[in-house]
């Protein structure tokens, strides 16, 4: 299957410092990635939809300004947690997709303390 | 809006079998499910595209019936390493937005 990669693995992080995740697709050219957060326990909710070349589409709820999406090129999306606080500790997991198949990096686990 | 994924856990004798179903109120295009081990990704098992469609992956298979708007994956002669969380992921389009189910806990004991 396709290979999605995620950097960190893991980020500590002091309360309003800002942390950036990388995603990218090895082995294939993704013109869309999506951002998923899990709490623990708990589903992978979708935060929103990056798209190549043009703004991401957010997820009702998600605060645009907060958690910044960009999508500079077909194998790269990354997201930044600005100003980041406790309650935005979570595992976060990116994904992309080839024919009709969603595979998914290794995920990011934050914590912000 | 989320499927809803029954049961919510299970444990299960190795070589025993499990049956975990995934219901949706909408119509839908596509049914992927995923297998996540404690504190790792997802990973991909199958997907199912058309109505009627059943898929098998060695002992792990899944049906997708598109009238009632649910797909249930089987476990057959359940190994340890089938221990894991279940996700089922829906998509209503083929844009591939997956909305994933609230999972099931499946867990293998010798």
């Amino acid at each position: 299957g396709a290979v999605v990669s995620q950097h960190p693995s893991r980020v500590i992080c002091k309360s309003g410092t800002s942390v950036k995740i990388e995603c990218r697709s090895l082995d294939f050219q993704a013109t869309t990635m999506f951002w998923y957060r899990q709490f623990p326990k708990q589903s992978l909710m979708l935060m929103a939809t990056s798209n190549e070349g043009s703004k991401a589409t957010y997820e009702q709820g998600v605060e645009k300004d907060k958690f910044l999406i960009n999508h500079a090129s077909l194998t790269l999306s990354t997201l930044t947690v600005t100003s980041a606080h406790p309650e935005d500790s979570s595992f976060y997991i990116c994904s992309a997709t080839v024919t009709d198949t969603q595979y998914f990096g290794p995920g990011t686990r934050l914590t912000v303390l | 809006q989320q499927p809803v994924q029954s049961p919510q856990a299970v444990i299960l004798r190795e070589g025993e079998d499990a049956v975990i179903n995934c219901s949706s109120s909408k119509a839908l295009y596509s049914v992927h499910w995923y297998r996540q081990k404690h504190g790792e990704a997802p990973v991909f098992l199958m997907i199912l595209l058309k109505g009627g469609e059943q898929k098998g992956h060695e002992k792990i298979s899944a049906s997708f019936n598109e009238k009632k708007q649910q797909s249930s994956l089987y476990l057959t002669a359940s190994q340890l390493s089938y221990s894991g969380t279940y996700f089922c992921g829906t998509a209503n389009n083929a844009g591939n937005m997956l909305t994933f189910g609230g999972g099931t806990r499946l867990m293998v004991k010798p």
